[in-house]
């Protein structure tokens, strides 16, 4: 079983609210990431977690903020986004943080900021 | 730092003809991947290619890897509609675990 599954699997948000996107996966991965799409772009990296600790934040504004409640679980919290963080958000897993084990992505969470 | 060259950048064909992607790094590439992503849905891991000069078959898709291993291409024979969709390819870092993606390629296919 290679599934990645995230909820909800569209958000529409308001510029003030607080909202949470969750990701799982029951692969035995040690590593997992977020990453942000915008449409027909590939996907950017956002945050690296390797054996539960945070190990990569490619600069992402402190609004958005990740947290990995277990080995299995994948947790982005939102605040006080911009209508600019409408995007595509993908949670994806790896056997390890190591660049040649292979990603799987979860089907992604729709967001948008009004 | 590394750069992914894919192209063309936009591709739309009838079904039934055949076509080929083409993925280029300023750099060898360390673990090249393969994705393809449906509007609305993640990507799809395709394949995996480590070794130079490589061939991998996936029914109507050959994933072909130079033998200087900086350049790749995937070749899909009587393209269908539901071949739609954002062909990335990806090089994994062995150092960081990042992955870098090329920009990707659109391709329609129309019945």
């Amino acid at each position: 079983d290679t599934e990645v599954t995230q909820t909800p699997k569209h958000l529409v948000m308001g510029m003030t609210n607080k909202k949470s996107l969750k990701c799982e996966q029951h692969m035995g991965h040690r590593a997992m990431y977020w990453y942000k799409q915008k449409a027909k772009k590939p996907p950017e990296l956002m945050f690296v977690y390797s054996y539960e600790k945070l190990s990569i934040n490619e600069s992402v504004p402190s609004r958005f903020s990740p947290e990995c409640p277990n080995s299995s679980l994948l947790n982005l919290h939102l605040h006080a986004l911009q209508p600019e963080d409408s995007a595509l958000y993908l949670c994806a897993s790896s056997q390890d943080r190591w660049g040649l084990y292979e990603q799987y992505f979860g089907p992604g969470t729709r967001l948008t900021v009004t | 730092t590394q750069l992914l060259e894919q192209s063309p950048q936009f591709l739309s064909i009838q079904e039934g003809e055949n076509l080929t992607v083409y993925c280029n790094s300023s750099s060898v590439f360390s673990s090249l991947q393969w994705y393809r992503q449906e509007p609305g849905e993640g990507p799809v891991l395709l394949v995996t290619v480590v070794t130079g000069g490589e061939v991998k078959k996936l029914k109507r898709l050959t994933f072909q890897f130079g033998d200087a291993r900086k350049d790749s291409s995937l070749h899909i024979t009587a393209a269908q509609p539901g071949d739609t969709g954002l062909y990335l390819c990806a090089d994994g870092s062995s150092n960081t675990g990042k992955l870098i993606f090329g920009q990707g390629t659109t391709l329609q296919v129309k019945p």
